[in-house]
């Protein structure tokens, strides 16, 4: 797979905005995902986004996608106690339907 | 969004028994289901994939003889650990790859996971 770098930890005040970055090496990817895990839960998927957009606003989410740095980013306004999870960037790339997953940031959101 | 269930969601089980893990995807039909593998704190290791009616796809360094993968029906794929050792102990999820027909677009849902320990 490829490489893809993520910050490990990040900690923020509820209130505040969370984001968290994701750097991938593969220019073909098509469709680039967000996905949330709980504490010993599965994947739950949070919003994606084509590679042919640059950004996309769901509620309290937004992604942008600089493909010319290969930089995804997932904001979350107004962060809660219960946005605390591991966020794993997430991609396919042409030809394929495979996806390849980041390391997983951990948010930790302090009352 | 869609749903995917796993069963069971936790197990226990001795060294050199057999387990076998179920995926069903509850609202569609999924041609392609995957098997992931998850250590603690760390990322989704893909196993293989699992495709209706044919053999399933692994990936380098897994052991095809030691995860049995059976893509039964649109609805279900099933993981056998064969004689289970305490190093297979892990969490196992699924997921279902939704082809989004009539919507345009697809994407992938994940089974909740599989906690299995091998004692």
């Amino acid at each position: 797979g490829e490489d893809v770098e993520q910050s490990l930890f990040l900690s923020v005040r509820e209130g505040d905005s969370s984001v968290i970055n994701c750097t991938y090496t593969d220019s073909s990817s098509t469709y680039l995902y967000w996905y949330k895990q709980e504490p010993g839960a599965g994947l739950q998927l949070l919003t994606y986004i084509f590679s042919n957009m640059d950004m996309k606003q769901d509620q309290r989410l937004t992604v942008l996608l600089n493909k010319k740095d290969k930089h995804l980013s997932l904001r979350i306004a107004d962060t809660q106690t219960g946005d605390s999870a591991i966020y794993f960037c997430a991609w396919t790339w042409a030809g394929s339907y495979q996806l390849t997953f980041g390391k997983g940031t951990k948010l930790s959101v302090i009352p | 969004g869609a749903v995917v269930s796993q069963h069971p969601s936790r197990v226990i089980c001795k060294s050199g028994t057999s387990v076998k893990i179920e995926c069903r995807s509850l609202d569609f039909q999924a041609t392609t289901m995957f098997w992931y593998r998850q250590f603690p704190k760390q990322s989704l290791m893909l196993m293989a994939t699992s495709n209706e009616g044919s053999k399933a796809t692994y990936e380098q360094g897994v052991e095809k003889d030691k995860f049995l993968i059976n893509h039964a029906s649109l609805t279900l794929s099933t993981l056998t650990v064969t004689s289970a050792h305490p190093e297979d102990s892990s969490f196992y999820i699924c997921s279902a790859r939704d082809l989004g027909v009539g919507r345009g677009e697809e994407t992938q849902y994940f089974g909740p996971g599989t906690r299995l320990l091998v004692l």
